[in-house]
């Protein structure tokens, strides 16, 4: 089945700070999203991505699907962006939402 | 918000008894899922259904059944709960009229069996 990486797996900073968190797959792809889990366990749906560029905010996100990878960016971070992010794939022969494979996540801490 | 709501929260049974996980949506979305979060295996596909009354197995099916008799509701039940079936599970929808729409979930149940 299709490989999706997530990097880095643990990432620290101080508030204020940028970050990219980046998600490789291995198969081209049809469907691409990005979720945070918080702390308390909620998974939200960050964005759903499978090319271009999208902007929410202080998040953004890029998928380049030719080069089968995708970045999540967070500007100017807060404490409240700890948690979990988690890229989720559906390769092109597989379809659709049932077969969304879920990395393994980047889990971001971010100090007051 | 995408309208899901999971009972119960929090639910601690014993091995071999019958449980019952509900799965609440207010928007009238027609793709549904249940997954289950455990350390180590990430977020696996339990099962799905794609309208009332039509449901397929995921990944991890063994030990769990599915029912969906309204558009609203989807259920999950475990037959006959196991130490193994210990675990976090989250309903999600597919938020749009396709499945390959953005998936939104639940808050999730925690379930121990002891």
């Amino acid at each position: 089945g299709i490989q999706v990486e997530q990097s880095p797996p643990d990432l620290i900073l101080q508030e204020g700070a940028n970050s990219t968190l980046r998600c490789n797959f291995s198969d081209s792809v049809n469907n691409l999203q990005w979720f945070h889990q918080n702390p308390w366990g909620q998974l939200i749906n960050l964005f759903y991505i499978p090319s271009g560029t999208k902007q929410n905010g202080r998040l953004s996100a890029t998928t380049v699907a030719t080069e089968r990878y995708s970045l999540l960016y967070i500007s100017s971070s807060q404490t409240t962006d700890s948690g979990v992010y988690f890229c989720a794939v559906v390769p092109n022969s597989g379809g659709s939402n049932y077969k969304l494979t879920f990395g393994k996540g980047t889990l971001l801490t971010v100090n007051p | 918000d995408a309208g899901i709501t999971q009972s119960p929260r929090h639910k601690v049974t014993e091995t071999g008894t019958p449980v019952t996980l509900r799965c609440h949506q207010t928007e009238n979305h027609r793709y549904m899922y249940w997954y289950r979060q455990d350390p180590g295996h990430g977020l696996r596909l339990i099962h799905y259904s794609y309208g009332v009354k039509d449901t397929d197995k995921g990944e991890v099916s063994d030990g769990y059944s599915v029912s969906r008799s309204k558009t609203e509701d989807f259920l999950l039940t475990l037959e006959s709960a196991t130490s193994s079936q210990t675990s976090v599970y989250f309903c999600a929808i597919s938020v749009g009229q396709v499945v390959n729409s953005p998936l939104h979930f639940g808050n999730g149940t925690r379930l121990t069996v002891t």
